[in-house]
C-alpha cells in the first residue's frame, strides 16, 4: 500500500528561526512526484514546493527547501527565517507518474511564535 | 475571478435535508476533484472528473452525488447525510487528470450534519 507518514502532529518555532517538518512515504514505484502543501486558517491549500523523484538535487523555493532521500523514502521540509504567516497545517503528498491519485499525509500543524 | 471558488463556505444541514456544494474554476483546467478532509486523517479522494466525464468514484456512498455540467463547474449534491459526514469538503482542479504539477484548491465548504 502507498502511504505517507507525518510523525509530528504539532510543532512550534520562534519567529526568524528554522524548523524542519518530517515526512516519510512508501511506494514501490520509481517515478513519482513529491509535494508539500500549506493550509493556513483560510483553509485554501497552497502548493509550497515540488520535487521530482528522478532528480537528486533538492528543490528550493525562497525560504522553503527540502531534504529528499529517495533510498530512505524521506522528504522533509525546512523553513528558514520563519514568519508569522507560516503558521498553518502542512501536508506532505506524492503522486505516481502517469496516475491521478495523490497520497496525502495527516498533516503537521505548525505555529510560529512571535 | 481567478482560482478555485467554493460556495457556500459553511453549511449546516439536518440529516433529512438536501443541499448542494458548488465549485467553480476559470483556470482553463480540464480535471476537477472532490476531496473530504477530516481531522487527523489524510485527505480522501471522492470523485474525479476529466473533461466532464467521471473517471473515479472512490467507493463513496450514494448519498453523495456529483455533477459536472462543464469543465468549469463541479457540484456535490447531498441528501440524507449522517453526522459522520461532517467534514471540510475541498474542490481542486488541474490542467490534466495526471497532475504532476499539483492541484489548485478551493477554500472548502465546512459541512456540519446535525
Amino acid at each position: 500500500a502507498q502511504t505517507v507518514t507525518q510523525s509530528q502532529p504539532e510543532m512550534s518555532v520562534q519567529e526568524a528561526e528554522t524548523v524542519t517538518l518530517s515526512c516519510t512515504y512508501d511506494t514501490s514505484e520509481n517515478n513519482y512526484y513529491l509535494f508539500w502543501y500549506k493550509q493556513p486558517p483560510s483553509r485554501q491549500m497552497i502548493l509550497v514546493i515540488r520535487q521530482e523523484a528522478y532528480k537528486q538535487q533538492n528543490a528550493t523555493e525562497n525560504r522553503f527547501s527540502v531534504n529528499f532521500q529517495k533510498a530512505a523514502k524521506s522528504f522533509s521540509l525546512k523553513i528558514s527565517d520563519s514568519q508569522l504567516g507560516d503558521t498553518a497545517m502542512y501536508f506532505c503528498a506524492f503522486i505516481v507518474s502517469g496516475t491521478y491519485k495523490y497520497i496525502f499525509g495527516t498533516g503537521t500543524r505548525l505555529k510560529v511564535l512571535a | 475571478e481567478t482560482g478555485v471558488t467554493q460556495t457556500p463556505r459553511h453549511l449546516v444541514m439536518g440529516m433529512t435535508n438536501k443541499k448542494s456544494l458548488k465549485c467553480e474554476q476559470h483556470l482553463g483546467h480540464n480535471a476537477m476533484y472532490w476531496y473530504k478532509q477530516s481531522a487527523k486523517k489524510p485527505l480522501e479522494l471522492m470523485f474525479v472528473y476529466n473533461f466532464k466525464e467521471q473517471t473515479e468514484n472512490n467507493s463513496v456512498p450514494s448519498r453523495f452525488s456529483p455533477e459536472c455540467p462543464n469543465s468549469s463547474h463541479l457540484f456535490l449534491h447531498l441528501h440524507t447525510l449522517q453526522p459522520e459526514d461532517s467534514a471540510l469538503y475541498l474542490c481542486a482542479s488541474s490542467q490534466v487528470q495526471e497532475a504532476p504539477y499539483g492541484y489548485t484548491f478551493g477554500s472548502g465548504t465546512r459541512l456540519t450534519v446535525v
